[in-house]
């Protein structure tokens, strides 16, 4: 079935590090790919998305690449802030799921200090 | 409404007891969702509602988990018999088509019971 395997952490940064955090997939044929956040006492929102290979989603400075060779969809930001401290979570729509059911990593944490 | 919201925020039930929790989704999206989230774990999918009809219950735990969305909108999540292992936030998601797996999930700040 399918999987997402992420970077565990938690990731503990200074504030305008870089910062990237791991994704790999598992999936039938081609699936959409995911990053959501959850900060701190918020749901899970959608941070960006990228429905085919080769595509890079991107919003408030993240990127991640769909990387269908590798099976991967790193998540990447040049400079982080403080206000980026959440938990992050990868997550993927498979062609063979119902509607369009999510299936997510376990989260990576992430800490900017000041 | 703004946003899929649910209800209670934060339930504690006595090992043994029923509980119900509710969600409203997004007005007019077609799709709802029920997620578990463990504590320090990513969701884990339970069912899937199209409209009123519940098309995916694959991933409820035991059939002490029951689900239903009578009207195609609001849905209840039911758990009979509360054990501690049910202890986690639960997890309502909405989105407006009825097929499209590129199309994003809403969800809701979900509900937080703890079984002692």
């Amino acid at each position: 079935g399918d999987s997402v395997t992420q970077m565990e952490g938690p990731v503990t940064l200074s504030e305008e590090a870089f910062l990237t955090i791991n994704c790999t997939y598992t999936a039938t044929g081609y699936p959409s790919l995911f990053w959501y956040v959850q900060y701190p006492g918020e749901g899970l929102q959608l941070l960006l998305k990228a429905t085919k290979a080769d595509d890079k989603g991107s919003n408030k400075g993240f990127e991640a690449t769909y990387r269908k060779e590798t099976t991967s969809f790193h998540l990447e930001k040049g400079s982080v802030q403080v206000s980026d401290s959440a938990v992050y979570f990868c997550a993927l729509s498979g062609i063979k799921a119902a509607g369009n059911k999510l299936t997510f990593g376990g989260g990576t944490r992430v800490l900017v200090k000041p | 409404g703004a946003g899929v919201s649910q209800s209670p925020r934060y339930k504690v039930a006595k090992r043994g007891q029923d509980v119900a929790l509710r969600c409203d989704p997004i007005s007019g999206h077609v799709s709802l969702f029920w997620y578990q989230q463990a504590l320090g774990q990513g969701p884990e999918f339970l069912t899937y509602f199209q409209n009123e009809a519940q098309l995916d219950k694959s991933g409820l735990p035991s059939d002490r988990f029951f689900a239903e969305r009578p009207e195609g909108s609001v849905s209840t999540l039911k758990i009979q018999r509360t054990q501690q292992e049910d202890s986690a936030v639960y997890l309502c998601a909405s989105s407006l088509p009825r097929t499209g797996y590129n199309s994003p999930l809403h969800f809701g700040n979900g509900t937080r019971l703890t079984v002692t």
